[in-house]
């Protein structure tokens, strides 16, 4: 069984269109996040939930937005991508109530804006 | 501002050679984090570290953490092919809004 999944694993679209990416963890973890890495490798994090509450809010523009349904998914909402927005998110889980922190990452998904 | 700083950023190195590789961040962290990441994949977490002094070792890795100086080290022993990939170290803390910040990387190759 994956513990991170994610969906879709590649998405082009174009400029001006709104699309979301899922993600789900079977682990019974109480927080999970989303990263952005750009094509030089530089990794950010964008957003994480813990137990469906958003407890970092990183300085990504306000057309990205996490939904939690529950504590085993986090989905990224995009609206109105742009070129920029063109990059590999990942989605992860971790423990973090009592620890141990460890992260598991999804598979990542491929995001081409045209 | 949380700044996390590593060196070097690209290793090429003979198999079966030792090196380190070094994370300095610039503020009181909670938690240190190494990753490695193969080409093309995802991101695997190898180590967290929480405390001064914590040393944590894995196979032919070996992390360690002194929060006075700020830095954490990944130690490689007697390198091998397998271990070929970008490392990268990522510290988070409660000072600023429990905010994680990612290390640029470290792109490791072993040659035989």
């Amino acid at each position: 069984d994956t513990a991170v999944s994610q969906t879709p694993k590649y998405l082009v679209t174009q400029m001006g269109n709104d699309k979301s990416i899922k993600c789900e963890q079977n682990l019974g973890h109480d927080t999970m996040y989303w990263y952005k890495q750009d094509s030089k490798k530089f990794l950010k994090i964008m957003f994480s939930y813990n137990n469906k509450e958003l407890i970092i809010n990183e300085t990504v523009p306000n057309r990205f937005s996490p939904k939690s349904p529950d504590k085993a998914h986090l989905n990224l909402h995009i609206n109105s991508l742009e070129l920029g927005d063109s990059a590999v998110y990942f989605c992860a889980s971790s423990l973090t109530s009592g620890g141990p922190f460890i992260q598991y990452f999804g598979p990542g998904t491929r995001l081409l804006v045209l | 501002e949380l700044k996390v700083e590593q060196n070097p950023l690209f290793l090429s190195m003979q198999e079966g050679k030792n090196y380190t590789i070094y994370c300095n961040y610039s503020t009181t962290s909670d938690r240190l984090y190494w990753y490695r990441q193969d080409p093309g994949k995802s991101l695997e977490s190898l180590f967290v570290l929480l405390s001064n002094g914590a040393v944590k070792q894995e196979g032919r890795l070996m992390a360690s953490l002194d929060t006075k100086a700020r830095l954490s080290t990944l130690h490689i022993t007697a390198a091998v092919h397998d271990l070929s990939a970008t490392y990268f170290c990522a510290v988070d803390s409660r000072y600023n809004n429990n905010d994680m910040r990612f290390g640029a990387g470290t792109r490791l190759t072993v040659k035989p």
